[in-house]
């Protein structure tokens, strides 16, 4: 099955800006929408973003995404200590008919 | 509240059979697509199966397509997830989860997970 590549780790400083990406296929990313999903040590996976860019009520504005052709990316900006999690982007993939998962991004706050 | 309940895991042979069950509450359980999706020890997440609000349409990763059934129940509001012939590389937490769009035929967003079940395959 195909997975959506994605960087094993990212990291910054409170305050800082970091950016996540992934890199899927026409197909994949490149033909519906991607969703960010943020893991916490220890729990269930939540949506941080759906449709490419919305983020669902409750998650803060510190978090946006967008999406190019078949690649698409996280942005944090005000990195806080409670950042620190597991990050994974997914999308229908058409070609396999299934739902693919990225690789996951592990960020870490300095 | 939305909530989704799975149970049913445990410590099974290789080879052998168990049956996950997934409980959903707070929501109109036959009008949204529920998906299986797991996660070996300290791995990524991997999506299994997704199977639509009214069974017609059901989808399977290749790693478990023949093996692994989904199937649903909706005047119990109960997905289910019948492995056979299960494999050491099949251990796992499994979640359940819920569709964002109501009436979407496949997965776009999981917005709902349950807190997992685990499963654990013996060689």
């Amino acid at each position: 099955q195909s997975v959506l590549t994605q960087p094993p780790s990212a990291s910054g400083t409170p305050g800082q800006r970091v950016t996540i990406s992934c890199s899927g296929t026409r197909s994949s990313v490149g033909g519906n929408s991607v969703t960010w999903y943020q893991q916490l040590p220890g729990t269930a996976p939540k949506v941080l973003i759906h449709s490419n860019n919305q983020r669902p009520s409750g998650v803060p504005d510190r978090f946006s995404g967008s999406k190019s052709d078949s690649s698409a990316s996280l942005a944090i900006s005000g990195l806080q200590s409670e950042d620190e999690a597991v990050y994974s982007c997914a999308a229908w993939d058409d070609a396999i008919k299934g739902y693919v998962f990225g690789t996951g991004t592990k960020v870490t706050v300095l | 509240e939305v909530q989704v309940l799975e149970s049913g895991g445990g410590l099974v042979q290789s080879g052998g059979s168990l049956t996950l069950s997934c409980a959903a509450s707070g929501f109109t359980f036959s009008t949204y697509a529920m998906t299986w999706v797991r996660q070996s020890p300290g791995k990524g997440l991997e999506w299994v199966s997704t199977i639509s609000s009214s069974s017609i349409s059901k989808y399977y990763a290749n790693s478990v397509e023949g093996r692994f059934t989904v199937s649903r129940d909706n005047s119990k509001r109960t997905l289910f997830l019948q492995m056979n012939n299960v494999r050491v590389e099949d251990t796992a937490v499994y979640y359940c989860a819920k569709e964002r769009i109501q009436f979407l035929e496949w997965t776009s967003a999981l917005d709902s997970w349950g807190q997992g079940t685990q499963v654990t395959v013996s060689p």
